[in-house]
């Protein structure tokens, strides 16, 4: 069964460095997302991404945030200069159709020292 | 802005009991979903839920939704310790446009022996 799949599983970081979150959707979906989770609280929406430009972002996605589909397989979340409370585990989910169950990646647990 | 409120956030529970867990949201919405995480893992899908008076049943678990009240329930039958876990319910309230999951706060459960 085709599945969302992420890397790495764990990324940790120095303050003010650069992270990429990689992501390699369902191969037929066309719609991306990103989730975050802040641990032991509840999944955030971060950003939906279709046609190759943003749908929606919420206030947490913020200029330090970008994302990507830098060919026809990965789509990235990028932040730029990383925060302590960036810390979370972050979650990249695909649809085939818009509103379609959403099924999600195994997760990329970020540690920001 | 949509707010989803679950109740209770932890529950635990004997083996072979019933119980249910309750998910309230804020707006109108026709479609919502329940999932599944265990602990560091990423959030399975078991239920989406179309409209006003939907039930949706796998094997232990069953799902409804009534859209007048904004209410979903969650009910699990003759609990068994392999149902430990934390269960979401997620809102989608975005109708002709990109998903955007708004998710409650969650519930775990813990089934003891």
């Amino acid at each position: 069964e085709p599945e969302v799949t992420q890397t790495p599983s764990h990324q940790v970081t120095q303050m003010g460095q650069e992270v990429i979150l990689r992501c390699v959707p369902i191969s037929n979906h066309l719609y991306f997302y990103w989730y975050r989770q802040i641990l032991g609280q509840k999944v955030e929406f971060l950003v939906s991404f279709y046609n190759n430009e943003i749908s929606e972002k919420s206030e947490i996605f913020d200029d330090q945030f970008s994302v990507e589909r830098p060919d026809g397989s990965n789509f990235t979340l990028k932040i730029r200069s990383t925060k302590l409370e960036d810390s979370a585990m972050y979650f990249c989910a695909s649809t085939r159709t818009t509103r379609a169950t959403q099924y999600f990646g195994p997760g990329t647990r970020l540690t920001v020292l | 802005e949509l707010k989803v409120e679950q109740n209770p956030l932890f529950l635990s529970m004997q083996e072979g009991k019933n119980y249910t867990i309750y998910c309230n949201y804020s707006t109108t919405s026709d479609r919502l979903y329940w999932y599944r995480q265990d602990p560091g893992k990423s959030l399975e899908s078991l239920f989406v839920l179309l409209s006003n008076g939907a039930v949706k049943q796998e094997g232990r678990l069953m799902a409804s939704l009534d859209t007048k009240a904004r209410l979903s329930t969650l009910h699990i039958t003759a609990a068994v310790h392999d149902l430990s876990a934390t269960y979401f319910c997620a809102v989608d309230d975005r109708p002709g446009t990109a998903s955007k999951l708004t998710f409650g706060t969650g519930t775990r459960l813990q089934v003891t022996l």
